[in-house]
């Protein structure tokens, strides 16, 4: 069974540092790996999504990376602002029939 | 707008009540699925319907039923429900199910049972 673990829960940052949000997961067949950003009380938005065969997928001021081997992923945010507060959840796309499977998140506070 | 449209945003409603979630799409997509988000857990996914047939159904409490008309309408009926029940619903597509291109999710529907 895929287990996806996001650690930690929370973090909190001074505005302007660059972050490194980690993803681990437990079975590496995977199809692909999405990370999303929800605010409070709000759906989530999607931020990238990287398949399986690539490495790494870049957005503005974000990058996400897959190591599918080591079964981990990362979210590096550059030059983080405080609109860059949010929950942000990793979720793994497993099986036949798209089986999604979320980690619980890391809630980012960022100080102005 | 993500391109997938939930309502209603709120919805206060009493264990004897019966009511509906809708969830609308516009992208064209094959898949349509329920999600569950409770305070302090993952996502669960409730329910999936691939072309209109829904194709699994996870546990769920036969107080959920689930109604996809056409592809680009998803219902969740709601009857005689637990305070318990409360919750985050988010309706989320995608191209097919097994294409593995991504996901896209509703805003939710955010449900107090009193």
């Amino acid at each position: 069974k895929q287990e996806v673990t996001q650690i930690p829960a929370a973090l909190s940052v001074p505005e302007g540092e660059n972050l490194v949000l980690n993803c681990s997961f437990t079975d590496s067949a995977i199809y692909n790996l999405q990370w999303f950003r929800q605010d409070p009380g709000k759906g989530l938005t999607s931020l990238l999504l990287i398949q399986s065969s690539q490495r790494e997928q870049t957005s503005g001021r974000l990058n996400a990376s897959l190591d599918k081997s080591s079964g981990r992923s990362t979210l590096y945010i550059a030059a983080s602002q405080p609109g860059d507060s949010a929950t942000y959840l990793c979720a793994v796309d497993t099986g036949a029939n798209s089986k999604l499977t979320f980690g619980k998140g890391i809630t980012l506070s960022v100080r102005p | 707008e993500t391109g997938v449209t939930q309502t209603p945003r709120h919805l206060v409603m009493g264990m004897t009540n019966k009511k509906s979630l809708k969830c609308e799409q516009h992208l064209g997509h094959n898949a349509m699925y329920w999600y569950k988000q409770s305070a302090k857990k993952p996502l669960e996914l409730m329910f999936v319907y691939s072309l209109e047939e829904r194709v699994e159904n996870n546990s769920v409490p036969s107080r959920f039923s689930p109604e996809c008309p056409n592809s680009s309408h998803l219902f969740l009926h709601l009857h005689t429900l637990q305070p318990e029940d409360s919750a985050l619903y988010l309706c989320a597509s995608s191209q097919d199910r097994g294409a593995h291109y991504g996901y896209t999710f509703g805003s939710g529907t955010r449900l107090t049972v009193v």
